[in-house]
């Protein structure tokens, strides 16, 4: 069971804006950077948010990333069809010893 | 250009061992602030990670396996192997090799492995 819970779907039509959250506590998105990723079908995640906020480069400026408290949010703007896909949300557990944890991912999918 | 490479069986039968072999290139696994994880993912369900191995050959583990991991690291030949002990059905999924950076993606996985499909099953 996923410690960091995001919600199992989201949609939007083409153009829209979609806002996916990932909820922890304050051991892990509390005291540490979240990153994002993106899988389309069939193919490897992809890093699509880093440091809460920062994309690296090549991925579009519609993605954006936030955080406030044991919270984060991924915002997609404009959205494409190939947009469609799955997000999950990661974070470390401060812990001895500290772990990582995924949300459960969110499906995307553009209407 | 960097790149990172999984193999090994993709046929495991239960209660055997799997070893799994990440093979980078174009970085290197000695710089102080450099990492390899793997990560797995049953089919259709979430990202799971296993394990992570530092620079400086620390390493992390998984709480929930940690008794059943053990990563370890060949800087000669710039690899990092997990093996996980007592296969089982429920751990058949896609293992993926993922590099983790401190300086510019702060621990982010950066960079993945295309992944190793493992299926358990006698």
């Amino acid at each position: 069971q996923s410690l960091l819970t995001q919600p199992p779907s989201a949609s939007g039509a083409p153009g829209q804006r979609v806002t996916i959250s990932c909820s922890g506590s304050s051991p892990n998105v509390g005291s540490n950077y979240v990153s994002w990723y993106q899988q389309l079908p069939g193919a490897a995640p992809k890093l699509v948010i880093y440091r809460n906020n920062q994309r690296p480069s090549g991925v579009p400026d519609r993605f954006s990333g936030s955080k406030s408290g044991t919270s984060a949010s991924l915002d997609i703007i404009g959205l494409r069809s190939e947009d469609e896909a799955d997000y999950y949300c990661a974070a470390w557990h401060d812990s001895l010893p500290s772990f990582v944890l995924f949300g459960g991912g969110t499906k995307l999918t553009v209407l | 250009q960097i790149t990172l490479k999984e193999s090994g069986p993709t046929l495991v039968t239960p209660t055997q061992t799997l070893t799994l072999t990440c093979t980078v290139s174009g970085f290197s696994l000695t710089p102080a602030g450099m990492a390899v994880a793997w990560i797995r993912q049953p089919p259709g369900k979430a990202l799971e990670w296993l394990a992570l191995v530092y620079w400086d050959d620390d390493k992390r583990y998984s709480p929930s396996l940690k008794n059943r991991l053990t990563i370890t690291r060949d800087t000669s030949r710039n690899q990092v192997v997990l093996t996980m002990t007592n296969m089982d059905p429920v751990d058949t999924g896609t293992y993926y090799c993922v590099r983790s950076e401190r300086g510019t993606s702060g621990w982010a996985f950066d960079y993945w492995g295309q992944g190793s499909l493992v299926t358990v099953s006698s």
